[in-house]
């Protein structure tokens, strides 16, 4: 079956460090998005990805980044200059960044600081 | 910019009907979509609409006014099961949501 897989389902973060979640697709989608939300809020953007080996900030990179050196591979760093990365991280794709297709969503990451 | 406006919370009984309105300014348009979030899941994709009018899917519709940048989900014959977010999304590249309407269906 075709999908979008995120892991891990849970993460730790100790204080200084960077930690990298994944976020892998197979449906051949060209397009891809992370987001971060907080209890009881909506999704805010942080980075999207068109095209392999292109991206751009959304509205919240700041202490965030990606890379895509693969259509199937979209992996978000959380760094160590983001103070408050406790939240819940879904990763999107959507067939075209233009479409208007649906985004598909994979089951999600929650990160937690020790 | 981008902004999308909805209710935070909303609250009906098993049966009825609610509608759960969006409104939104985005720099680039190419349709408007409604999601449903249950607590602790992703969102799954419910609607769509690109052009104005109303959009029927069984027990949910949506509407779509551009020019007034407005849209509504409408849910009829509530079940319990319909309780949890409901997030409008729109823009062009940029795919944004709005704060989500948290719907609570009681018995």
């Amino acid at each position: 079956d075709g999908g979008i897989t995120q892991s891990p389902k849970y993460l730790f973060r100790k204080e200084g460090q960077n930690v990298t979640l994944s976020c892998e697709q197979n449906l051949n989608h060209d397009a891809m998005y992370w987001y971060r939300q907080d209890p009881g809020q909506g999704l805010r953007l942080i980075y999207y990805s068109q095209i392999v080996n292109d991206f751009q900030k959304g509205d919240i990179a700041e202490g965030y980044s990606v890379s895509r050196e693969k259509k199937e591979s979209f992996p978000l760093t959380v760094t160590s200059a983001q103070k408050n990365p406790t939240a819940f991280y879904l990763c999107a794709s959507r067939r075209d960044p233009s479409s208007n297709q649906p985004q598909h969503f994979g089951d999600g990451t929650r990160l937690s600081i020790l | 910019g981008q902004n999308i406006d909805q209710p935070t919370e909303m609250t009906a009984t098993e049966g009825a009907i609610v509608q759960i309105n969006c409104t939104y300014q985005t720099s680039g348009f190419n349709g408007l979509f409604w999601y449903q979030q249950h607590a602790g899941e992703a969102p799954t994709f419910l609607s769509y609409n690109v052009l104005d009018g109303l959009e029927e899917k069984g027990r949910f519709s949506s509407f779509l006014s551009r020019s007034k940048g407005y849209s509504y989900l409408l849910l009829k014959e509530l079940q319990m099961k319909d309780s949890a977010s409901y997030l409008c999304s729109t823009g062009f590249q940029k795919l944004v949501f709005g704060t989500g309407t948290r719907l609570l269906v009681s018995p």
